[in-house]
């Protein structure tokens, strides 16, 4: 069975300050891993995407994660944090082949001016 | 449309009464998921379509909730006997392959059951 654990329902950040928020998964074989972002009253949208290959993904906007075999993670990190970054993100992981894909729980971001 | 359409957008109704909920997914797609968002929860996985039939139905709560989706491009979910624990935001998800793992997700049909 896989799951996802986001770490922190709510982070806070000072605009242009690093946004970091955390996700770890499990998984019994090579996961498929995902950022989702919901802005308000939008539906869930795809930031980034790990499947193979390099394991530093770059999305839209400017975010980026980082996939960690041993420690399980992915985190999704930007280097300046922008008020429009405001919003819920969701860590996801499905099986190889991607057909169910399972949900963290959610962060969400304030950006603070 | 563009993208991934959802009606009712919002649709409240009494404990005990039938509803159906429409997803109208991306044109070409042939995967289709069905997820239920309860408030601070992440999106729960319900049922997947690859076509026309079920692929994964390991999610659906108990037999009140069925989905379909006969011609492989609308589907519908519907739940019998709502109870008030059914009240959440249903949210439909459309990829156009099944094995890259990437959804596309309508807005959502938000329920209450009173």
């Amino acid at each position: 069975a896989q799951s996802v654990t986001q770490l922190g329902s709510h982070v806070s950040v000072s605009e242009g300050a690093l946004v970091l928020l955390r996700c770890n998964y499990s998984s019994s074989v090579p996961p498929y891993l995902f950022w989702y972002v919901q802005y308000p009253n939008q539906g869930l949208q795809l930031l980034l995407k790990y499947t193979t290959g390099a394991t530093l993904v770059k999305g839209i906007n400017g975010f980026e994660a980082e996939f960690k075999k041993s420690e399980t993670s992915f985190h999704l990190t930007k280097p300046s944090a922008h008020m429009s970054d405001a919003a819920e993100y969701f860590c996801a992981v499905s099986n190889t082949g991607g057909f169910k894909t399972i949900f963290g729980a959610g962060t969400r971001l304030f950006v603070k001016a | 449309g563009a993208g991934v359409s959802q009606t009712p957008s919002n649709k409240v109704t009494e404990k005990g009464k039938y509803v159906e909920l429409r997803c109208d997914p991306i044109s070409g797609h042939t995967a289709l998921y069905w997820y239920r968002q309860s408030l601070g929860q992440g999106p729960e996985f319900l049922i997947y379509f690859q076509g026309t039939g079920a692929a994964d139905d390991s999610g659906l709560p108990n037999d009140r909730f069925f989905a379909v989706r006969p011609e492989g491009s609308v589907s519908t979910l519907k739940i019998q006997r709502t109870e008030r624990g059914d009240s959440a935001v249903y949210l439909c998800a459309s990829s156009p392959r099944a094995d890259t793992g990437e959804l596309f997700f309508g807005e959502g049909s938000r329920l209450t059951v009173l």
